[in-house]
């Protein structure tokens, strides 16, 4: 089975920087994707990460350790904008199915 | 227009009525998605079309019947409907299902169930 946990709710101060933290126990595992969800809006591509590692994107940047199943991503420099669900999806090798997390409220307070 | 477009943005509807959702990707994708999203709830995967093929149905009940005419539209169908089925229905399309594929997804439809 999937079993995919992030935290329900986070806050941060605009200019800040919040690391929202995904672990994921998965039947196989072909690649690991962070989305934005505004409220009453569809969530938006952020990142995929597929080796361990770091890979950046101006102020995000997502985090992948297979070994330990998890991930994170990080944002700087907060703005209000920020203020978003972010959701964690792992995508499994039998069939390529994508799983989603609960996703991570974040409210980002000036 | 650009993306993946989603009729009706909201819908109500009785338990013994007839509806459709319909869904428009205009991105060359060959892959197609329902998935509903229940308030505190993680997304769920109801189907997936691959070149107009169903590959996935993701023990869904049978009141939800979905219908992929081309790569480019996905309808679900809808009848005698429960009030837990209250949710947001998300469209998402891809290109392949290949692994680094991401999902795109429309604006949703926002059904209630009275």
């Amino acid at each position: 089975g999937q079993n995919i946990d992030q935290p329900t709710e986070m806050t941060a101060t605009e200019g800040a920087i919040v690391q929202i933290n995904c672990t994921y126990q998965t039947s196989g595992f072909n690649g690991l994707f962070w989305y934005q969800q505004h409220a009453g809006e569809a969530p938006t591509f952020l990142s995929y990460n597929v080796l361990d590692g770091l890979e950046e994107k101006g102020r995000f940047s997502s985090f992948l350790s297979r070994s330990k199943g998890y991930s994170y991503l990080l944002l700087k420099e907060l703005q209000m904008k920020d203020s978003a669900s972010y959701l964690c999806a792992v995508r499994d090798n039998a069939g390529n199915m994508l799983t989603f997390g609960g996703g991570t409220r974040l409210m980002v307070k000036p | 227009e650009t993306g993946v477009t989603q009729t009706p943005r909201h819908l109500v509807m009785g338990m013994t009525n007839k509806k459709s959702l319909k869904c428009e990707q205009h991105l060359g994708h060959n892959a197609m998605y329902w998935y509903k999203q229940s308030a505190k709830k993680p997304l769920e995967l109801m189907f997936v079309y691959s070149l107009e093929e169903r590959v996935e149905n993701n023990s869904v009940p049978s009141r939800f019947s979905p219908e992929c005419p081309n790569s480019s539209h996905l309808f679900l169908h809808l009848h005698t409907l429960q009030p837990e089925d209250s949710a947001l229905y998300l469209c998402a399309s891809s290109q392949d299902r290949g692994y680094n594929s991401p999902l795109h997804f429309g604006n949703g439809t926002r059904l209630t169930v009275t």
